[in-house]
């Protein structure tokens, strides 16, 4: 079983709508988790973190966290086609040492 | 406050020589990752540094590949006899401690290697 666990996609999403990002982890104590955008060509870019069970929001996005269910999510309001790229989702290690990445999401949001 | 700081941006080696990745981190940081990307595939961890130590080189392949992070100057990665499969982006990102709650990690614009 990978560390950190994201469906590649595509995900496709219409311009305006609701695009939903999902992630599980493996390891139960893990206590920090962070979303990256990584444009393609360009390097990630921290968009949220989040730490504690239940939702944080920033604009547009809302991290969810379920840590009883190893569960990370991402949600992006009124998708925009800025918006389209390679959304990371990441944990730092159990001892701390490393911070490990799921593969990626690719999102495309749809004019 | 500046970034992370990567140089060079690009980088084209041809087999067989040697490549030097640099990496600054952030103001404050001073914990050190390396990753590696291929294209169309994922962040691939490399090795995590402290000053002066290396923490952890469970991603760093056995040969050619080495990195440090002397007490000063900038952390390097040091890729000797690349060939063409050494073709990739490395980012490096800094934090300030090491994992802990409410640390978050940064990226540098990253080098692209192309060996020829």
């Amino acid at each position: 079983q990978k560390e950190v666990e994201q469906n590649s996609g595509p995900l496709s999403v219409p311009e305006g709508a609701i695009a939903s990002l999902n992630c599980t982890y493996s390891d139960r104590v893990s206590q920090s988790f962070f979303w990256y955008r990584q444009y393609s060509g360009k390097s990630p870019e921290l968009i949220m973190s989040i730490y504690s069970n239940g939702d944080k929001e920033d604009g547009r996005f809302t991290a969810q966290l379920n840590k009883a269910s190893q569960y990370v999510s991402l949600l992006i309001r009124d998708s925009q086609p800025s918006d389209s790229a390679t959304y990371l989702c990441a944990v730092w290690g159990n001892q701390g040492g490393k911070l490990i990445f799921g593969q990626g999401t690719e999102l495309s949001v749809k004019p | 406050n500046a970034g992370v700081m990567q140089n060079p941006r690009h980088l084209v080696r041809r087999r067989g020589q040697e490549a030097r990745l640099r990496c600054s981190p952030m103001k404050g940081h001073s914990h050190v990752y390396w990753y590696r990307q291929l294209p169309e595939e994922g962040l691939k961890f490399m090795v995590y540094l402290q000053k002066e130590n290396i923490i952890d080189e469970s991603g760093m392949p056995k040969e050619r590949f080495s990195a440090e992070f002397p007490k000063e100057g900038p952390s390097i990665l040091r890729i000797q006899q690349v060939v063409r499969g050494d073709s990739a982006a490395y980012f490096c990102a800094s934090s300030p401690r090491a994992g802990a709650m409410n640390t978050e990690a940064f990226f540098g614009q990253g080098t692209r290697l192309t060996v020829v």
